[in-house]
């Protein structure tokens, strides 16, 4: 079965980095697009960023852009994102969501979330 | 970029009833759109895509509707595990998008 396991939160302080991880298993990795998703406390969902199957295509919100870099190591089922010059505003839990194709742009499976906190 | 607005924003709601959220878009998005349930301190969960198609193992008791700006996600007779939050998404363009989510509880 699909699984998805998140990792790399913790507690930052503003103006940190952070590289969080996504262990994929259960499918084949390398044939599909990958989207991290966050929810800050309380709030709804924040589509992050999104890499193509073949890491060739990206996109990013714009509350990210220039700070965030979505990769991914395919040899290793594993997705990134790295997380640079980070504010309070970044404080969320941090999922990562498998595309059902390799760009279709929605989600069929989630990860169960790494908390990212930036405080001092 | 495309904005989607859920409404209601909470619903209270008996076992057995049937409810309908409605999700507009700011602009056509044709069918483009995902309906997500996530309960308190969980991961969400994808239950419709393409407007109207179940994911894979949700029941039928979901259903989706709507094309262009208006969409709605129906969930037929309510049982204990339903009450949630439902977001809906938008995939037609990115930045990809999401209602403010809809709180579904028991009344």
């Amino acid at each position: 079965q699909v699984q998805l396991v998140e990792s790399g939160g913790g507690v930052v302080q503003p103006g940190g980095s952070l590289r969080l991880s996504c262990a994929a298993s259960g499918f084949t990795f390398s044939n599909y697009g990958m989207h991290w998703v966050r929810q800050a406390p309380g709030k709804g969902l924040e589509w992050v960023a999104f890499l193509r199957y073949d890491g060739r295509d990206e996109s990013y919100a714009d509350s990210v852009k220039g700070r965030c870099t979505i990769s991914r190591d395919n040899s290793k089922n594993t997705l990134y994102l790295q997380m640079n010059s980070l504010t309070a505003e970044d404080t969320a839990v941090y999922y990562c969501a498998k595309d059902p194709s390799w760009e279709s742009g929605f989600f069929d499976y989630w990860g169960q979330g790494t908390l990212v906190t930036v405080s001092s | 970029d495309i904005q989607m607005t859920q409404s209601p924003s909470s619903l209270s709601a008996s076992v057995g009833d049937r409810v309908t959220i409605t999700c507009r878009a700011t602009q056509g998005i044709s069918n483009y759109l995902a309906w997500f349930q996530q309960k308190p301190g969980k991961a969400p969960k994808s239950l419709i895509y393409a407007a109207s198609t179940l994911q894979s193992g949700v029941p039928s008791k979901f259903s989706g509707s709507g094309s262009g700006t208006d969409f709605t996600l129906t969930i037929s007779t309510l049982q204990p595990e339903d009450f949630a939050t439902y977001y809906c998404q938008q995939y037609n363009s990115y930045p990809i998008t999401f209602g403010q989510g809809t709180r579904l509880e028991i009344k």
